[in-house]
């Protein structure tokens, strides 16, 4: 069965910093692998997909298949940042996504 | 383009109940899928509806159900209500069902008493 583990519920770091949020999955199949991203009293929204190889908000998140690991990074993390991150398995045919428990990130002033 | 829209907002029942949720698709989207998020956990798989067939369930009971009306707006069914439906429900709907980006709604915050 797939499964998407976010070891870390809570994540706090200074601005400027460079900040990781851990993702690591279970799946026998091909995964497609998201991020998801909800700021505070706004819906989630998805923030990047691994197959677009994009960089988004400064955001970037390489699949790594002999790990199973889809970690986020930015290398210099801003307050605007602080939102609850979602990693997210697009699983079988069709667009069902199983999702992590989430990391609220916290970037301190 | 008018976003994924949902109702109601808040939504307080007893067990035993039955409640319905709304759910209207973004614009040009055909595929809806309802999540079920309770609190501290991350959004969890339902169903999906494709041109008004259901396309995949979750490992929910049969007492959860959906519809897919013509113009692709959908509703959640949950009927004999219990203490743990408590949740925040949110509907996404995407341009079609492999793989396209999916776009949620503000989600309903449903209680049973």
């Amino acid at each position: 069965a797939q499964r998407v583990t976010q070891p870390e519920k809570l994540l706090s770091v200074f601005k400027g910093a460079p900040v990781e949020l851990k993702c690591n999955y279970s799946y026998s199949g091909s995964p497609e692998l998201f991020w998801y991203v909800q700021y505070s009293r706004q819906r989630l929204q998805l923030l990047l997909r691994h197959i677009s190889r994009e960089s988004i908000k400064g955001f970037t998140a390489d699949l790594n298949k002999g790990e199973t690991s889809f970690h986020l990074k930015k290398p210099f993390a801003q307050e605007e940042d602080s939102a609850m991150y979602y990693c997210a398995l697009q699983w079988a045919s069709g667009s069902r996504l199983t999702f992590g428990e989430g990391t609220q990130l916290t970037v301190n002033p | 383009e008018t976003g994924v829209t949902q109702s109601p907002t808040h939504l307080i029942k007893t067990r035993g109940q039955q409640v319905t949720l709304r759910c209207s698709s973004q614009s040009g989207h055909n595929t809806v899928s309802w999540y079920q998020q309770a609190l501290g956990q991350g959004p969890q798989f339902i169903f999906q509806y494709y041109r008004e067939e259901e396309n995949g369930r979750g490992n929910f009971p049969p007492r959860f159900s959906g519809l897919q009306f013509p113009n692709y707006s959908s509703e959640l069914n949950v009927n004999a209500l219990e203490l743990d439906d408590s949740a925040l429900y949110l509907c996404a709907s995407s341009f079609d069902f492999t793989g396209a980006e999916q776009f949620f709604g503000p989600g309903t915050r449903l209680t049973v008493l």
